[in-house]
């Protein structure tokens, strides 16, 4: 298996714009995690799926934050429109199940200019 | 809600030091604990993990974990680092949600 699949690797953008992040889990993962990180606050959790359906988005910083799961094999983030506090490393990872060990894909850098 | 508190932010060593990173949580009821490691320009994986028994936990690449209940800590050690554990670590629980929240992590850098 090739692991979590996240595109783009580096995002750079200017304000306002909308920016699309994408993963791929795992085949086979019931779980998908989408993930912030900043040198400030760590590794926040934003939202997390389980069979595709939304169970926790308390960690969405906004309503400029959305995130969809359309099908097991596929998931997005999307920022719109995006402000520069938004500029941070964004991980996806997928799990088996709750409690089991997550799976992180290598992260999209993403700079608001 | 649970919680993870990892006390050094960056840490600073030579090779052949011994290392203990500290998390403490806070949680009332059972735990289970994890410690992941982000080497430069990788991405996050699973360094060890403790779900029950023996509270004293081995990991990969010589690092071993210690789950003290009364303390509510998992403190993470190895007793010789080298340059290549030059890395970022986490701490992260899972209590009731069963969903991990990681703590702030700590960035160790070994000096060869």
């Amino acid at each position: 298996d090739a692991g979590v699949i996240q595109s783009p690797r580096h995002e750079v953008t200017e304000m306002g714009q909308e920016v699309t992040l994408r993963c791929k889990p795992i085949s086979g993962h019931d779980y998908l995690f989408w993930y912030r990180q900043t040198m400030m606050r760590g590794l926040e959790l934003l939202i997390y799926f389980n069979n595709n359906v939304p169970i926790d988005d308390s960690g969405m910083p906004e309503d400029r934050f959305s995130a969809k799961m359309p099908n097991a094999s596929f998931s997005t983030l999307k920022i719109q429109p995006s402000e520069p506090r938004d500029s941070a490393v964004y991980f996806c990872a997928s799990s088996l199940g709750d409690n089991e060990k997550l799976f992180f894909g290598s992260g999209t850098q993403l700079s608001v200019l | 809600a649970q919680s993870v508190s990892q006390h050094n932010h960056h840490v600073i060593l030579s090779e052949a030091a011994s290392l203990e990173l500290g998390c403490n949580y806070s949680y009332g009821g059972t735990v289970n604990l994890f410690w992941y490691v982000q080497y430069p320009g990788q991405h996050l994986q699973l360094l060890l993990k403790y779900f029950s028994g023996d509270p004293l936990v081995k990991g990969i690449k010589g690092f071993e974990a210690e789950f003290i209940k009364s303390k509510f800590s998992f403190n993470l050690r190895k007793p010789s680092v080298q340059w290549s554990d030059t890395a970022e670590y986490f701490c992260a629980v899972t209590g009731g949600s069963y969903i991990p929240t990681f703590g702030r992590g700590t960035s160790l850098i070994v000096h060869p």
